[in-house]
């Protein structure tokens, strides 16, 4: 069964530190990969996305995400993040063909940086 | 573009009551999309639609969870009688359709979702 995971529940980082968010994926044959981010109070907002090319992916924000087939992983990183960057973040993925638009969503990851 | 529009923003209502959420897709978009929040189960796909038909229904709990799309401007999710165990955030989503043109699913769009709490 297609299915994403993320390995934190929560992470808390001071302001300045860096960011990595796992996320591995478990689909056959074609991917296609997200990150989201809910603030507080908010709907989701698409920060990157992957489903073919360079798989080093830019979003908005100084968000980046790597996508390592080998690993069936998708890693969210940020060099240095900011106390806005407060939310909760979530991995997830669709499979094209007949299934195109089923996102699969991981659990999450709430994300709380310290001023 | 006013995004996706969700309403009621909040609702509370009692077991055995129907609610009726609504949901105003981004116009031109193709797919409409209604999630799930809980904190026990996450984000959970219900149902999606295409060009107003339903294509995937298999996350839809149980036949008191209903979904219509009577056109390409509004939809609802109906539960009818309602329980407890069904209180969560309920979002909506629309998304263009690029997989013909070949260029890859199109991002979803979120509204700003229903809190329900059915006492």
């Amino acid at each position: 069964a297609q299915s994403v995971s993320q390995h934190n529940h929560h992470v808390i980082l001071s302001e300045a530190a860096s960011l990595e968010l796992g996320c591995n994926y478990s689909y056959g044959g074609t991917v296609n990969l997200f990150w989201y981010v809910q603030y507080p109070g908010q709907h989701l907002q698409l920060l990157l996305k992957y489903f073919s090319g360079d798989p080093l992916v830019k979003g908005i924000k100084g968000f980046e995400a790597e996508f390592i087939k080998s690993k069936f992983s998708f890693n969210l990183r940020k060099p240095s993040v900011q106390w806005s960057d407060t939310a909760e973040y979530f991995c997830a993925g669709s499979a094209g063909g007949t299934s195109y638009g089923k996102l699969t969503f991981g659990q999450g990851t709430i994300l709380t940086v310290h001023p | 573009d006013a995004g996706v529009i969700q309403s009621p923003r909040h609702e509370v209502t009692e077991m055995g009551q129907e609610v009726t959420l609504r949901c105003k897709p981004i116009s031109g978009h193709d797919y409409l999309f209604w999630y799930r929040q809980t904190m026990m189960r996450g984000l959970e796909l219900l149902i999606y639609f295409n060009n107003n038909v339903p294509i995937d229904d298999s996350g839809m709990p149980e036949d008191r969870f209903s979904a219509k799309m009577p056109n390409a401007s509004f939809s609802t999710l109906k539960i009818q009688p309602s329980e407890p165990r069904d209180s969560a955030v309920y979002f909506c989503a629309s998304s263009l359709d690029y997989v013909r043109q070949a260029r890859g699913p199109d991002t979803q769009y979120f509204g700003p979702g229903t809190r329900l709490t059915v006492l």
